[in-house]
């Protein structure tokens, strides 16, 4: 079974460019989960996913990030323009809602895009 | 608000020897608590998952441990490799799907 599955894994872009990553979740997997890990530290949460529907959008600083999952599947984030203090992993995550024996709500990670902002 | 703390944030240990990681929150209201190990340039793997009515839960040579009335839980790792060198997060399941994590831990295991 295919993991989570981000891309680009690397980008370095000047300040004020946009960039934008990108989310594959497990097949299957209803609530998908954008977080932000600086170095050093545990991830923290940006936005989560119902469906195609923003749940948890509390931590998300919008005036300059956004985020999309038009069909709930895969999904999009972005941040435009960037700043110096956005160089940070981002990671993506998905679960089911549904209970599976022992891997009931487990949430599974992938390997993140780092980014570094210049 | 949900805080989550882990204890040490790093630690060094020969090879062979037994570990215990901490980690303390401090609401006791949680649905789960997941421990998970980072390596360097990776993302997060899943260890183990500990439903809020469970009190352990072992994989090999993991057990998790959780205590939701003292809010705390551990991580024993038994028999350790240098394999097992990475960091350790400990991420409480507190508002349904919200993982509030903590700093981590850094395990070194010398040959």
């Amino acid at each position: 079974e295919a993991g989570v599955v981000q891309s680009p894994r690397y980008k370095i872009i000047e300040k004020k460019q946009p960039v934008a990553f990108w989310c594959n979740p497990i097949s299957g997997h209803n609530t998908l989960y954008w977080y932000r890990q600086n170095l050093g530290q545990g991830p923290e949460l940006l936005i989560r996913y119902e469906n195609e529907e923003a749940v948890d959008d509390s931590q998300l600083p919008k005036d300059r990030f956004s985020a999309e999952r038009l069909k709930g599947v895969d999904s999009t984030l972005k941040i435009q323009p960037a700043e110096l203090g956005d160089s940070a992993v981002y990671l993506c995550a998905s679960s089911s809602p549904r209970p599976t024996g022992i891997s009931g709500n487990t949430i599974y990670f992938g390997e993140g895009s780092w980014l570094t902002v210049v | 608000k949900q805080e989550v703390t882990q204890i040490p944030a790093a630690l060094s240990v020969p090879e062979g020897e037994n570990l215990v990681l901490n980690c303390s929150f401090t609401d006791s209201a949680i649905y789960n608590l997941q421990w998970f190990r980072q390596d360097p340039g990776k993302g997060l793997t899943s260890l183990l998952l500990i439903q809020s009515s469970q009190r352990e839960q072992t994989s090999g040579r993991l057990n998790a441990s959780l205590d939701k009335s003292s809010g705390r839980s551990t991580l024993y790792i038994a028999a350790s490799q240098p394999g097992d060198s990475a960091t350790y997060l400990c991420a409480v399941n507190s508002q349904g799907g919200k993982l509030i994590f903590g700093q981590g831990t850094e395990l070194s295991v010398k040959p």
